[in-house]
């Protein structure tokens, strides 16, 4: 069965660092795999996705991410972060009936 | 273009009280589904719909009934609220999920406490 685990559950960075996001995933067919965004009070928006036409993967405000297979991971960084980033992250697979299987999140936190 | 809308925003339930939370997207999404979001738990799966008239069970169905009578709704129903379904719940859909690309659309929630 397909499964995610985001590492951490919290991160704090500084306006300007980079950001990363760890998100790996379990699999037993070759996976699509999705970073949404969720501001508060509000619904998720996807990211991006990753449907193996490239390993490097571009998404919306500057973040993209990176699929290793010998890994099984999909972090997603951005590199410099900026205060509208603070937000919570999901990264999501989808399973074999085409569902999506969600992290437990991580809420990304930027300090001026 | 609305997208997914989701009715109420806000409910406070009492214990054994029923309601249904009303879903509708304008996108003509042929997938919908409900999922519930918990502290440190993400997002789990109640219930899913693949097509006008159909439903399926999700990760956590217990206490919940969906309808699908039209394409563009979706209903969630609790018959008998109790204070463990005290969550945020997200309406979705998605044009097409047979092959797992197709990514979700979602609404922004309802927030139901159950006292």
């Amino acid at each position: 069965a397909q499964s995610v685990t985001q590492l951490g559950s919290h991160v704090s960075v500084s306006e300007g660092a980079l950001v990363l996001l760890r998100c790996n995933y379990s699999s037993s067919v070759p996976p699509y795999l999705f970073w949404y965004v969720q501001y508060p009070n509000q619904g998720l928006q996807l990211l991006l996705k990753y449907t193996s036409a490239a390993t490097l993967v571009k998404g919306i405000n500057g973040f993209e991410a990176e699929f290793k297979k010998s890994e099984t991971s999909f972090h997603l960084t951005k590199p410099s972060a900026h205060m509208s980033d603070a937000a919570e992250y999901f990264c999501a697979v989808s399973d074999t009936g085409g569902k999506l299987i969600f992290g437990q999140g991580t809420e990304l936190s930027v300090k001026p | 273009n609305a997208g997914v809308t989701q009715t109420p925003k806000f409910r406070v339930l009492k214990t054994g009280q029923s309601m249904t939370l009303l879903c509708a997207q304008d996108m003509n999404h042929e997938y919908m589904y409900w999922y519930r979001q918990d502290p440190g738990m993400g997002l789990r799966l109640i219930h899913y719909s693949v097509g006008e008239g159909t439903t399926a069970k999700g990760e956590v169905p217990d206490g919940y009934n969906v309808s699908r009578l039209k394409k563009q709704n979706f209903l969630l129903g609790l018959e008998s609220a109790a204070p463990s379904q005290t969550s945020v719940y997200f309406c979705a859909s998605s044009y097409y999920a047979g092959t797992g690309s197709s990514p979700l659309h979602f609404g922004n929630g309802t927030r139901l406490t159950v006292t």
